[in-house]
């Protein structure tokens, strides 16, 4: 079945960095992902849809400047928080529709996300 | 009215209760949903994808779509302390692949 790798895990950063975030579909092509986040105790929100070879599609109100994604290749995405501040402190989670074994239907599948801190 | 809508809860049930969870949605999503569990701290896993009216079941759990009345449920069957964890609905809205999620409901099985 469709498995997506996300790294890091963790990361703890100081406020102006940047972090790069890897999302990466482990046994298929994903020419779409997709970057959620989400905040404790809230539901996820779609932030943009990575396409393989173009330029990102976001969501009303996510700052593309801030949130710069990048999709090189079928099988990876990359999100990148620029010039992080504490508010942008969450866990952003990294999906690809693949083929689900049971069912033989592509679903979404997620990665296993990225805690993100900024002090 | 929003997309996709859930009780946040929580929904407490005992162990061995059938847990009912259920979801309302929109026009402006498509035909197709899914229900995710999601436990603290981690990412959601599928747990089933419906997209015909009835209901599908799955060892202990039923989804069941009513398109008319516009709501998705999903029943658990024997529910363990283990299935404590939010229930996301999920919905694919039309003509894309984007995938709406509802708030959660947050269910907790009591030994």
């Amino acid at each position: 079945g469709a498995v997506v790798s996300q790294h890091p895990s963790r990361v703890i950063c100081k406020s102006g960095t940047s972090v790069k975030i890897e999302c990466r579909s482990l046994d298929f092509q994903a020419t779409t992902m997709f970057w959620y986040r989400q905040f404790p105790k809230q539901s996820l929100m779609l932030m943009a849809t990575s396409n393989e070879g173009s330029k990102a599609t976001y969501e009303q109100g996510v700052e593309k400047d801030k949130f710069l994604i990048n999709h090189a290749s079928l099988t990876l995405s990359t999100l990148t928080v620029t010039s992080a501040h504490p508010e942008d402190s969450s866990f952003y989670i990294c999906s690809a529709r693949g083929q689900d074994r049971a069912s033989g239907a592509n679903v979404l599948t997620f990665g296993a996300g990225s805690r993100l801190t900024v002090l | 009215q929003k997309e996709v809508e859930q009780n946040s809860g929580p929904l407490s049930v005992p162990e061995g209760a059938i847990a009912s969870l259920n979801c309302t949605y929109s026009d402006r999503v498509s035909q197709s949903f899914f229900w995710y569990r999601q436990y603290s701290g981690k990412s959601p896993e599928l747990i089933m994808s419906i997209y015909s009216n009835g209901d599908k079941e799955d060892g202990r759990f039923t989804a069941q779509l009513n398109k008319a009345s516009q709501y998705v449920s999903l029943l658990i069957r024997d529910s363990q302390p283990s299935d404590s964890a939010t229930y996301l609905c999920a919905a694919t809205t039309t003509g894309t692949y984007k995938y709406i999620f509802g708030t959660g409901t947050r269910l907790k099985v009591l030994a």
